[in-house]
Formats: structure tokens, C-alpha cells, sequence
């Protein structure tokens, strides 16, 4: 059964500071990974989506890199901004119907 | 308009009310979703329809009954609930259900169970 931990759970940065949130899963055959946006009493936004043959993606200020092998997948949010502040969440994919299974996230605040 | 549109936002229900959840996409999609996201907890996927066929998680609950109409609409049946049973209830569509294809979500309906 997979599993994914996302740390850290809540970070808090100043507006401008680069970052990393971690992701990592315990089931290595994964098709895909995706990272979402989620924010407060909201539904979730696709940011990336890496596929399994891929070592990273870029969107804008947002890096994801996926290590398949190593069960790790990591997001780079450059020069964050207030704007940036929510929940972010990792999702590995497997086979089949879209069987994502979800972190718990890291919740993010860039202060002004 | 948004591609996943979720009624209604808020719900309030008892425990031997029966109420529903509707979802509804506008993006051509042939796959739709329910995840429940409770407090603390990784979101949950409860349901998937894909041209038409169904796929449940066997943990959900029976009083936890999905409905497809067709391929734009999702339906999630309440009944007898639990108060454990409040959570966010999040749809979601996809076009089809292989690797790679990015999922879209809605933003929710909040349950509240009394």
C-alpha cells in the first residue's frame, strides 16, 4: 500500500525567500506524480504533473523533481510571495483509474 | 464557468436525514471522482466512474451510495450518517483514467453532520 509523507507540515517563510517542500512515497512503481494547490475550504489545483520517465517540470517560479527510484519528489518555489500561501500536496499515481494517493501537505504562509 | 462546479458549498444534516451532493463537469471529461478530506487526514478516494463502469475503495460505507447519469454528472447519496462522517467531499474529473492525465477538482461541498 502506498504510502507519502510530506515534510515539513507547515513552514513559514518572508516574502522572497526560495523554498523546498520534500515528498516522499514507500511504492516506487508509480506511473506519475503530481503536486497540488489547495487553498483554505477550497478544492485542489494541479500545479505539475511529472510522469514516471520524467526527471522534473517547470510552471513559472515552480521546479518539481521526481527521484522514482528513491521514492522522493521535491518542489522549488522561487522569490515566494503572499500569494503563494496554501496548502501544497503531493500525489503519486498509480495504475489504473487515477489512483492517487495523497500527503497530508505542507501548509505554507509567506509573510509580506 | 468552472470546469468542476460542486452544489451544495455547505451542508448542515442529521444523522437520519438523507440529502445529496451533486457534481457537475464542463470539460469534456469521461472519468469523475469523489474524495472525502477529512481534518488532518490525506484526502480519501471514495468513488471513481469511468464510461460508466464503477470503482469503489471497500472501506466506504454503505450509507455512502454514488450515482453516474452520465458522464458530465456525479451524484453522492447520503444517508444514516455519522458524525465522523463530516469532512470536505471534493469531485473531481479526468480524461480518462490512464497515466497522465491531469485531474481536475472542484472546490467542495462541506458536510456537517449532527
Amino acid at each position: 500500500k502506498q504510502e507519502v509523507t510530506q515534510i515539513p507540515a507547515a513552514l513559514s517563510v518572508p516574502e522572497g525567500e526560495n523554498l523546498v517542500l520534500n515528498c516522499s512515497f514507500t511504492d516506487s512503481a508509480i506511473y506519475n506524480l503530481q503536486w497540488f494547490r489547495q487553498d483554505p475550504g477550497k478544492g485542489l489545483t494541479s500545479l505539475l504533473l511529472i510522469q514516471s520517465s520524467q526527471r522534473e517540470q517547470t510552471s513559472g517560479r515552480l521546479n518539481a523533481s521526481l527521484d522514482k527510484s528513491s521514492g522522493r519528489s521535491t518542489l522549488y518555489i522561487a522569490a515566494s510571495q503572499p500569494g503563494d500561501s496554501a496548502t501544497y500536496l503531493c500525489a503519486p499515481g498509480g495504475t489504473g483509474f487515477q489512483k492517487l494517493v495523497f500527503g497530508t501537505g505542507t501548509r505554507l504562509l509567506v509573510s509580506p | 464557468e468552472t470546469g468542476v462546479t460542486q452544489t451544495p458549498r455547505h451542508l448542515v444534516m442529521g444523522m437520519t436525514n438523507k440529502k445529496s451532493l451533486k457534481c457537475e463537469q464542463h470539460l469534456g471529461h469521461n472519468a469523475m471522482y469523489w474524495y472525502k478530506q477529512s481534518a488532518k487526514k490525506p484526502l480519501e478516494l471514495m468513488f471513481v466512474y469511468s464510461l460508466e463502469e464503477r470503482v469503489e475503495n471497500n472501506s466506504v460505507p454503505s450509507r455512502f451510495s454514488p450515482e453516474c447519469p452520465n458522464s458530465s454528472h456525479l451524484f453522492l447519496h447520503l444517508h444514516t450518517l455519522q458524525p465522523e462522517d463530516s469532512a470536505l467531499y471534493l469531485c473531481a474529473s479526468s480524461q480518462g483514467t490512464s497515466s497522465g492525465n491531469t485531474i481536475y477538482f472542484g472546490e467542495g461541498s462541506w458536510l456537517t453532520v449532527v
